[in-house]
């Protein structure tokens, strides 16, 4: 692995139905972060962990959750998936809470039917 | 609350000509970096250029450039003799505080500007 990666690439997903995205880093970052891309939205935080063991919130975190057993990995959980969750989802890391310089992953995209 | 506006949704260009992608944004931070990612077909985001809020020197890499004014609170991008290549989408980002208690890593992005590049 070199970098970050996603998995799966694309799902369709029945609605209410649970479903984990995966996302592993093999640069021992600290932080990580899942965004998700809708159009003309842009791209905009779900969920964010500054260090394995700790989490916090985005901007849009509500029908998912999160977990940051270890340094290179970060799942992202829909616990019972809706029809707005549909959207390409991007999970990140930098080496260092601020340091800013995002690697990212290249995407799952997700439809909810 | 910090904001980024890319006001133009699409902008559709012939082959060689020079196209400005605009980028506003808002914060209170007085220490903040500004980003553009780009998003090719493909889908992955590639990391174009970081500035700091203390540098406001236009910087000049090929046929991008990119103009830092804090006074307007604009970070635009410029792309000379556009080429097919040069098709995607177009993301400002703004960070927060480079250091000091608000400094969390997230960032904040625009709405994107999709670039048709025809040949």
């Amino acid at each position: 692995i070199a970098g970050i990666t996603q998995a799966p690439t694309s799902q369709i997903l029945a609605a209410g139905r649970r479903m984990t995205l995966r996302c592993t880093q093999d640069m021992r970052h600290n932080a990580m972060y899942w965004y998700r891309q809708d159009l003309g939205l842009g791209l905009r935080l779900i969920h964010y962990s500054n260090t394995a063991g700790t989490t916090g919130k985005g901007e849009v975190p509500d029908g998912y959750s999160v977990s940051r057993a270890n340094t290179d990995d970060f799942p992202l959980t829909l616990a019972s998936a809706v029809p707005s969750q549909t959207s390409v989802y991007f999970c990140a890391s930098s080496l260092k809470v601020g340091s800013y310089g995002y690697t990212f992953g290249s995407g799952t995209r997700l439809t909810v039917v | 609350a910090q904001k980024v506006t890319q006001a133009q949704t699409e902008i559709s260009v012939v082959e060689k000509e020079d196209v400005t992608l605009d980028c506003v944004y808002e914060t209170r931070d007085t220490t903040y970096y500004l980003f553009w990612y780009k998003q090719p077909p493909s889908g992955e985001l590639v990391f174009l250029i970081r500035r700091n809020s203390f540098d406001e020197q236009n910087e000049i890499s090929g046929r991008y450039s990119w103009n830092f004014q804090k006074s307007t609170s604009s970070f635009n991008f410029t792309i000379t003799a556009s080429q097919v290549v040069d098709s995607a989408v177009y993301f400002c980002a703004l960070s927060g505080p480079i250091s000091g208690s608000g400094n969390t890593g997230k960032l904040i992005f625009g709405q994107g500007t999709t670039l048709q590049v025809k040949p």
